[in-house]
């Protein structure tokens, strides 16, 4: 099976910009998840979308947004970029969201801001 | 209260063994996650233990969990300069939900 795929790779977006992040998980998992990792701040949980629907959302400012389509491939977007907003995304799918679940990441998309 | 702490860095010798130590706080964690990052890449899962269970091992990798403490460790076998890396430790709550609270990672080197 193929692993988690996220596009672009790399990014170099200006302040104020939008930016939209795209991740497919593996075949047949039907939950993703977000998280922003930062020098400063580490790995902090962004969202969780389960079938469409999002499940959990952590404490990011409501500039940050996603959605999960009804093939489980799932987008977040950030609009009016700011330079704190530089990090690497990283996305990560799971079968489900209970029981055993676990979560496999994706490479990540490495955001700049400038 | 979500926190999960790991001392930041370790050194060892290629052939020794490793042990990295996590603490976290959340008493209703149902799953305990170890990953490992390489430079540039993305978070690889190593193995995971469930809040039941003592001990897990998985060939080099052992994992031990003392709940009363919430204490947790991986123990790495026969360290190989290969496992260089940074290594975070997660916790998972309980009910529906993925979400995963992460600690701040500890950087191993091995040294040939």
């Amino acid at each position: 099976k193929a692993g988690v795929t996220q596009t672009p790779r790399y990014l170099i977006k200006t302040r104020g910009q939008q930016v939209t992040l795209s991740c497919s998980p593996i075949s047949g998992h039907r939950s993703v998840s977000w998280y922003q990792q930062t020098p400063g701040q580490g790995l902090q949980f962004l969202f969780e979308y389960f079938s469409e629907t999002q499940r959990n959302k952590g404490n990011f400012p409501g500039r940050f947004s996603g959605r999960q389509f009804s093939n489980s491939r799932s987008e977040m977007n950030v609009s009016t970029l700011e330079l704190g907003d530089s990090a690497l995304y990283l996305c990560a799918s799971s079968l489900e969201t209970s029981g055993r679940s676990e979560q496999y990441f994706g490479p990540g998309t490495r955001l700049t801001v400038t | 209260g979500e926190d999960v702490e790991q001392s930041l860095f370790l050194s060892v010798r290629e052939g020794d063994s490793s042990v990295i130590n996590c603490t976290y706080t959340d008493s209703s964690s149902t799953y305990l996650y170890w990953y490992k990052q390489e430079p540039g890449a993305g978070l690889q899962l190593l193995t995971y233990i469930f809040s039941n269970m003592d001990m897990k091992q998985d060939q080099r990798l052992t994992v031990l969990l003392n709940k009363k403490d919430k204490h947790l460790s991986l123990r790495i076998a026969d360290t190989q300069t290969g496992d260089s890396a940074i290594y975070f430790c997660a916790e998972r709550g309980g009910g529906a939900t993925n979400k995963l609270i992460f600690g701040t990672g500890t950087l191993l080197a091995v040294q040939p």
